[in-house]
C-alpha cells in the first residue's frame, strides 16, 4: 500500500521562486527520504531525514518533518529550470523490512 | 559511484510471452528491488530481495516472479505477459540499514501488445 502521498500533484513556477512540496504518511516511520526523477530516467536520492529530526538542509534544499502530523515538506529555494522534474517522498516503516514505500510524486515545472 | 544497470531501455513483447528483465548492481548491495511506475499511481513495489536466493513479495507481485542467484543480479520475470503489464520498470539496490538510500537504474519501458 502507498505510504507517502505528495501534494500538490503538479506545480508550475518561475525561475528564482521557491517551490514547496508536501508529503503525508500514515504509520510511524524510521526515516523519510526525498527523491528526484528527471523525465524518462530513474530516481535519484536527494535527502534523508530521520524521525527524531525536525529540519535538514542540503544546498538549496530544506526538508522538514512533523511526526505528530505525519507530514514532511521539501522546499527548493531560488529554483532553476534544471530543477524541473518529479519529486517523490519515500518512507521506511518502523518495524518494517528493508523496503521503502513511495508516494505518487509532485511534478515540478520551473519556467525560465 | 554506484551503478545499477538495467539490460534494456525499451522492450516490446507480445501477449503470452515470457519476459525477463535483468538488473545488475556493482556496489555489493545486499538488497535489490523491482518497482513499476505508472502515471497517476507512482512507484509500486513488485518484489524485493535481501540476500541471494531470498525474496519477499511487495505490494503487487501477481503475474511476476523474481530470481536472485548472484548477489549483483536480480531478474524480474513476467511468466505470461499481458497488456496490463505495459509499464516502466525500475530496478534499485541499497545497502542494509534503514538510512541507506536507494540507487536506481534508468528503467525499462516495456510495451506488451
Amino acid at each position: 500500500s502507498q505510504q507517502g502521498e505528495e501534494d500538490p500533484q503538479a506545480l508550475s513556477i518561475q525561475e528564482g521562486e521557491n517551490a514547496t512540496m508536501n508529503c503525508s504518511y500514515k504509520t510511524s516511520i524510521n526515516n523519510l527520504q526525498w527523491y528526484r526523477q528527471n523525465s524518462g530516467r530513474g530516481l535519484v536520492h536527494l535527502i534523508l531525514i530521520r524521525s527524531n529530526e525536525r529540519e535538514k538542509h542540503s544546498g538549496r534544499l530544506r526538508v522538514t518533518l512533523d511526526t505528530s502530523k505525519k507530514s514532511s515538506s521539501l522546499l527548493i529555494t531560488a529554483s532553476r529550470a534544471a530543477d524541473t522534474a518529479s519529486y517523490f517522498c519515500a518512507t521506511n516503516h518502523q518495524g518494517g523490512s528493508e523496503k521503502l514505500v513511495f508516494g505518487k510524486g509532485t511534478k515540478l515545472t520551473v519556467n525560465p | 559511484d554506484v551503478k545499477v544497470t538495467q539490460s534494456s531501455r525499451y522492450l516490446v513483447k507480445r501477449t503470452g510471452e515470457k519476459v525477463f528483465l535483468e538488473c545488475v548492481q556493482d556496489m555489493d548491495h545486499e538488497n535489490m528491488f523491482w518497482y513499476r511506475q505508472d502515471p497517476g499511481l507512482g512507484l509500486r513495489l513488485i518484489y524485493f530481495s535481501y540476500d541471494v536466493k531470498m525474496k519477499e513479495k511487495g505490494d503487487i507481485p501477481e503475474g511476476y516472479s523474481v530470481s536472485r542467484e548472484k548477489k549483483e543480479r536480480f531478474s524480474l520475470i513476467l511468466e505470461s505477459a499481458s497488456t496490463n503489464q505495459t509499464s516502466m520498470y525500475l530496478c534499485a539496490s541499497r545497502r542494509t540499514g534503514g538510512r541507506s538510500p536507494l540507487h536506481f537504474g534508468n528503467g525499462t519501458r516495456l510495451t506488451v501488445t
